[in-house]
C-alpha cells in the first residue's frame, strides 16, 4: 500500500545506546522530514532532506544522525540516548513543489530510561 | 523560526461554524500557506492550503487576508471528530525544506 510507515511505532531503550528510528515512503517524494514532538507541544523540525544523499539540519538536530541513501528511506539515528529525547517523534515526506501536501506517518513513541 | 501567531485554544458548539485565525505578519511573496491538523494520538494531516486567492476543499475553506498578514481556516460545520490541533504553516519560498511548525490552536468542541 501507498503511504509512509514509521517503525517501531514504541520503544523503550537505556540511556546511551544507540537506537534507530525507521521511515518508509512509497510516493518516491523527494523530500523528507524529521519531528519530536514533546508531551503537549507542538512539533520540531530535528533534519530535512532534499534528495538522496542530502541531508540538512532543522531547529533541534543535536544528538541526531541521519542519512538517506535511497529515496524510500529516511532512518533517524539517536546515538548515545539521553533522558531528555523521550519523546514521539514524526517522519513526514513531500513533494517537490511548494504547493504540494506534506504526509505524516503516525509516530513512533520513544521513552529513554 | 516559526513565523505564524496563533490562539492557544478555541471552543465551539457541535454544528456551528469556526473560524481558526493565524497571523503571519512577515510572509514574502511566495510563501504558502497550509493548515494541517493533528488528531490526538495520530500524525498531523493536510488540511488546505493557498497562496492568495481563498481557497475551499471538502474538509474546510480558507480565507486569506488582501495583504496576506493573516489567514483564518473555516470549517463550516463543527463535529467531534474536528476536535485537534491546527497548525496554521508557512511554506518557505527560499528554504523549501524547512518546513516549521508553532504551536497551534487546541479545538475543542462541544456536542
Amino acid at each position: 500500500d501507498a503511504g509512509i510507515t514509521q517503525s517501531p511505532r514504541y520503544k523503550i531503550t537505556e540511556t546511551g545506546r544507540q537506537v534507530t528510528l525507521m521511515c518508509h515512503q512509497t510516493w518516491s517524494h523527494s523530500y523528507m522530514f524529521w519531528y519530536r514532538q514533546d508531551l503537549g507541544h507542538g512539533l520540531r523540525l530535528i533534519y530535512y532532506s532534499a534528495a538522496a544523499d542530502i541531508t540538512d539540519k532543522g531547529e533541534v538536530p543535536d544528538g541526531y544522525v541521519v542519512s538517506r541513501s535511497k529515496t524510500e528511506n529516511f532512518p533517524l539515528t539517536l546515538e548515545s540516548a539521553t533522558r531528555s529525547q523521550t519523546s514521539v517523534y514524526f517522519c513526514a515526506s513531500s513533494g517537490v513543489l511548494m504547493n504540494t501536501e506534506a504526509f505524516f506517518g503516525q509516530g513512533t513513541r520513544l521513552t529513554v530510561v | 523560526d516559526a513565523k505564524t501567531t496563533q490562539p492557544n485554544s478555541m471552543e465551539s458548539n457541535e454544528e456551528e461554524p469556526v473560524h481558526l485565525p493565524c497571523n503571519h505578519s512577515t510572509i514574502s511573496g511566495t510563501d504558502y500557506i497550509h493548515w494541517y491538523r493533528q488528531l490526538p494520538s495520530q500524525g498531523p494531516e493536510y488540511v488546505i492550503h493557498g497562496l492568495t486567492s481563498n481557497v475551499n476543499n471538502r474538509m474546510a475553506s480558507l480565507a486569506i487576508a488582501e495583504d496576506r498578514k493573516s489567514s483564518t481556516l473555516i470549517l463550516h460545520r463543527a463535529t467531534l471528530r474536528d476536535a485537534a490541533v491546527y497548525y496554521c504553516i508557512l511554506r518557505d519560498s527560499y528554504n523549501f525544506n524547512k518546513f516549521y511548525f508553532g504551536s497551534g490552536t487546541k479545538l475543542n468542541v462541544k456536542p
